[in-house]
């Protein structure tokens, strides 16, 4: 079945600093990404589409200052959190569309294992 | 926009109960996900539906995609402990895989 691999499951940084996070659909080609944020508890929070060769769509009140999302290629999407602040810190996770196993739909969502960013 | 309202918020059962959690819209979808989400991780893909009126089973797992397109619900049979965790049901509507989450049902077996 369909893999999305992220990298890393979990980061501490210093406030100021960036951080990138990257996701890798490993036996499939994903030409759209999805980036999401999670608080503890609650459910997944939309940030942006990742589209491979384009610019990401942002949901709205997202920053795309704050949160740089880079989809060079169709097996890999990168999320950017720059100039971090402890309000940044959260779960962050990704999914790919495509091909899921036994499944045919484009829409089904493949995940990656998520990332744990802390800003001290 | 589309908004998911997913219930029970909660449940603690006994082992070996079923469990039943449904998910309702305001609007319609042609797409029902059903994930699971274990802590610390991302969400698995339990059960998609396609078809209004679908009723799809995998293993304890039964879930359904309702008739008005506004509605899924995701039944678990005989449940074990290691059922515990959060359900997702997720709406799409576009074949680009954005999806609408719900909140999630928090599950707890009790052994």
């Amino acid at each position: 079945g369909a893999v999305v691999s992220q990298h890393p499951s979990w980061v501490i940084c210093k406030s100021g600093t960036s951080v990138k996070i990257e996701c890798r659909s490993l036996d499939f080609q994903a030409t759209t990404m999805f980036w999401y944020r999670q608080f503890p508890k609650q459910s997944l929070m939309l940030m942006a589409t990742s589209n491979e060769g384009s610019k990401a769509t942002y949901e709205q009140g997202v920053e795309k200052d704050k949160f740089l999302i880079n989809h060079a290629s169709l097996t890999l999407s990168t999320l950017t959190v720059t100039s971090a602040h402890p309000e940044d810190s959260s779960f962050y996770i990704c999914s790919a569309s495509g091909l899921a196993g036994s499944y045919s739909g484009a829409n089904v969502l493949t995940f990656g294992a998520g990332s744990r960013l802390t800003v001290l | 926009g589309q908004q998911l309202n997913q219930s029970p918020q909660s449940m603690f059962i006994q082992e070996g109960e079923d469990v039943s959690m449904n998910c309702t819209s305001s609007s319609i979808f042609n797409t029902w996900l059903w994930y699971k989400q274990d802590p610390g991780e991302g969400p698995v893909l339990l059960i998609a539906l396609y078809k209004a009126g679908e009723l799809t089973s995998n293993g304890r797992l039964t879930a359904q995609f309702g008739i008005t397109r506004k509605d899924s619900f995701l039944n678990i049979s005989a449940s074990i402990p290691s059922d515990v965790g959060i359900y997702f049901c997720a709406g799409s509507f576009t074949n680009a895989g954005k999806s609408t989450f719900g909140d999630g049902t928090t599950l707890t077996v009790k052994p």
